[in-house]
């Protein structure tokens, strides 16, 4: 059974702090790594990784996969209340549209 | 505004009644997925549909059904075999070809009592 696993499962920093996310996993056929971030409903894609140390960033947000160890970090720098929010890992399969495993989420607050 | 609509926000509902979850998408995507989302544990897939009139079952189907009969439309119907409906449902569609990114709409909270 493909299994996908985040650490930890909650948080709490203060604005200005840097955090790490942590997702691992362990499943038969991968082909990428996604972030989601959920706020209050509709989790909105962050960032899709396919290829080992290369690191993808946007803005204070960055994340980078190492597919020999299964694991992928989301590193967020210089926290804002406005981060605070479940962020989701996900596991694609080879294929078109292909079905996500999705692991339970990090719920990151930031406190002022 | 392309995107994807869920409604309603909230139902309410009688144990022993079945209930269909509405989801349209105007992004002109191919697939679309339903995911249940209880606390504590993360998204799980429910059904999901790469083509219009076709569609398959995913980790959790039992007591559920769809349809697709358009490209816009994934409707699911909570059935009253679902053991243990009360969740929140999330639907996504995913454009593409070889696309991984979904697109997730502002999800259905369902209260079965």
């Amino acid at each position: 059974e493909d299994k996908v696993v985040q650490s930890p499962l909650s948080l709490v920093v203060h604005e200005g702090d840097t955090v790490t996310l942590n997702c691992s996993y362990e499943v038969t056929n991968f082909r990428s790594l996604l972030w989601y971030k959920q706020e209050k409903k509709a989790p909105t894609f962050l960032f899709m990784l396919t290829s080992s140390g290369i690191e993808k960033k946007s803005g204070r947000l960055s994340s980078i996969l190492d597919k020999k160890e299964l694991f992928s970090i989301l590193n967020i720098t210089a926290t804002q209340t406005g981060d605070s929010a479940v962020y989701l890992c996900a596991v694609a399969p080879p294929g078109t549209a292909s079905k996500l495993t999705f692991g339970t989420g990090t719920r990151l607050q930031v406190t002022l | 505004d392309g995107g994807i609509t869920q409604s309603p926000k909230y139902l309410f509902r009688k144990e022993g009644q079945n209930v269909t979850l509405s989801c349209e998408q105007n992004l002109n995507h191919d697939a679309m997925y339903w995911y249940r989302q209880d606390p504590g544990q993360g998204l799980r897939l429910i059904y999901y549909s790469q083509i219009v009139n076709d569609f398959q079952k995913g980790d959790i189907a039992e007591g559920y059904s769809v349809s697709r009969e358009k490209k816009e439309s994934f409707p699911l119907t909570v059935t009253s075999a679902q053991k243990n409906p009360t969740a929140f449902y999330l639907c996504a569609s995913a454009g593409r070809a070889f696309s991984y990114e979904q697109y997730f709409g502002p999800g259905t909270r369902l209260t079965v009592t």
